[in-house]
């Protein structure tokens, strides 16, 4: 069975502050690993990481993904009250009829103090 | 439409009752997932169309749950004789064919059924 495990479960910091989240997941026919930022309801995309190694970056947000030990990092620099949110991340399985099928993990809930 | 839109927003229903949750997705996506987030829990997949079939469903837990897609488009989850457990926010999410190494699948705001 696949499986996604995020840490911390949740973090608190003050504005300024840089974070690391951190993902880790054990899944058969891995495709891809994909971040979101949950603040309501509907999870908004990040970002979507295929290869190792390779770093992506929108603006203060940046992630990457080592395939050899199974894990991610999503880094948050210079916080801002608006980063406040669960990240979610998620593992795509690329097998037979689960293909696109999203395992999620269980989510950091991060809160920035002013 | 513009993005993935599910209808209602909440509801409320007594244990034991029917309920149908609505899911219309991005014009042209033919892939559509249903997944449901119990409070303080990551998603958990629920069942994959890809147009009017459904490819995989083995994440619905039981067989009081079904859902459609018979146009291909929008498609409806449909949860039977109502548990307090079955409470929970059912997203929907639809993307174009498998998955946008742009933007991942696009989620809809999320149905919150409070079973009482």
């Amino acid at each position: 069975e696949d499986k996604v495990v995020q840490s911390p479960l949740s973090l608190v910091v003050h504005e300024g502050d840089t974070v690391t989240l951190n993902c880790s997941y054990e899944v058969t026919n891995f495709r891809s690993l994909l971040w979101y930022k949950q603040e309501k309801k509907a999870p908004t995309f990040l970002f979507m990481l295929t290869s190792s190694g390779i770093e992506k970056k929108s603006g203060r947000l940046s992630s990457i993904l080592d395939k050899k030990e199974l894990f991610s990092i999503l880094n948050i620099t210079a916080t801002q009250t608006g980063d406040s949110a669960v990240y979610l991340c998620a593992v795509i399985n690329a097998g037979g009829t689960s293909y696109g099928k999203l395992t999620f993990g269980q989510g950091t809930i991060l809160t920035v103090h002013p | 439409g513009a993005g993935v839109s599910q209808t209602p927003s909440n509801k409320v229903t007594e244990k034991g009752k029917y309920v149908e949750l609505r899911c219309d997705p991005i014009s042209g996506h033919t892939a559509l997932y249903w997944y449901r987030q119990s409070l303080g829990q990551g998603p958990e997949f629920l069942i994959y169309f890809q147009g009017t079939g459904a490819a995989d469903d083995s994440g619905l837990p039981n067989d009081r749950f079904f859902a459609v897609r018979p146009e291909g488009s929008v498609s409806t989850l449909k949860i039977q004789r109502t548990e307090r457990g079955d409470s929970a926010v059912y997203l929907c999410a639809s993307s174009p064919w498998g998955v946008s190494t742009i933007y991942g699948y696009t989620f809809g705001s999320g149905t919150r059924l409070t079973v009482v």
